[in-house]
């Protein structure tokens, strides 16, 4: 069965520190996988994707991801956090629909 | 930039209810979805639609739900006899088409049944 699992449910990063989310996931085939981002009181935004080819995508706001198929991984980075950033982060793996991780909400200290 | 649009942002009803929420997908997409997000957990699938069809709906889209295209801007939820446990923030999805297309989220209508 699919599923995405995010292990942190809270992280706590200082301003220009940086920071990775991770997110593994469970898909029978080649895994179409997403990273979304939700600041209070808005809806999701999509930072990026993953459906083949260059397994470092970029995304937008300085995001990246690692696509790691023998570890089932796709971590989400960014090398220099900005308070902006303060927000909930979601995985999804998906075709037909979004199957989304948990979330993992991320401080920002100044 | 073309966003969907959801109304309304918060509503609050009575237990046995029915509620109607709202959604403007993106005009030129094809595809729609509903999610739901109890609080403090993750987003769930509901249902998705295509060509005035659901095409495929998760194990919460019971009997107790419908989704209709009744004109061709809106996508609407409709939940018959709302119950405690539906409160949760509700999105509606939109996209151009299908597949490995990205999902267009609108901000959500927060559903409160008391």
């Amino acid at each position: 069965a699919q599923s995405v699992t995010q292990p942190d449910i809270h992280i706590t990063v200082s301003e220009g520190a940086s920071l990775e989310l991770r997110c593994n996931y469970s898909y029978g085939a080649t895994p179409y996988l997403f990273w979304y981002v939700q600041s209070p009181g808005q809806g999701l935004q999509l930072l990026l994707k993953y459906f083949s080819g260059d397994t470092l995508v970029q995304g937008i706001k300085g995001f990246e991801a690692e696509f790691k198929r023998s570890q089932s991984s796709f971590n989400l980075r960014k090398p220099s956090v900005h308070w902006s950033d303060a927000a909930e982060y979601f995985c999804a793996v998906g075709l037909l629909y979004m199957r989304f991780g948990a979330g993992t909400r991320l401080t920002v200290k100044p | 930039e073309p966003e969907v649009t959801q109304t309304p942002s918060h509503q609050v009803t009575q237990m046995g209810q029915e509620v109607i929420l709202r959604c403007v997908p993106i005009s030129n997409h094809l595809y729609f979805y509903w999610y739901r997000q109890i609080l403090g957990q993750k987003v769930e699938f509901l249902v998705s639609f295509y060509n005035n069809e659901i095409s495929e709906k998760s194990e919460i889209f019971d009997d107790q739900f419908s989704v209709e295209r009744p004109d061709g801007s809106n996508f609407t939820l409709k939940i018959r006899s709302t119950k405690l446990e539906d409160s949760a923030m509700y999105f509606c999805a939109s996209t151009l088409a299908g597949g490995s297309e990205t999902q267009y989220f609108g901000p959500g209508t927060r559903l409160l049944v008391l």
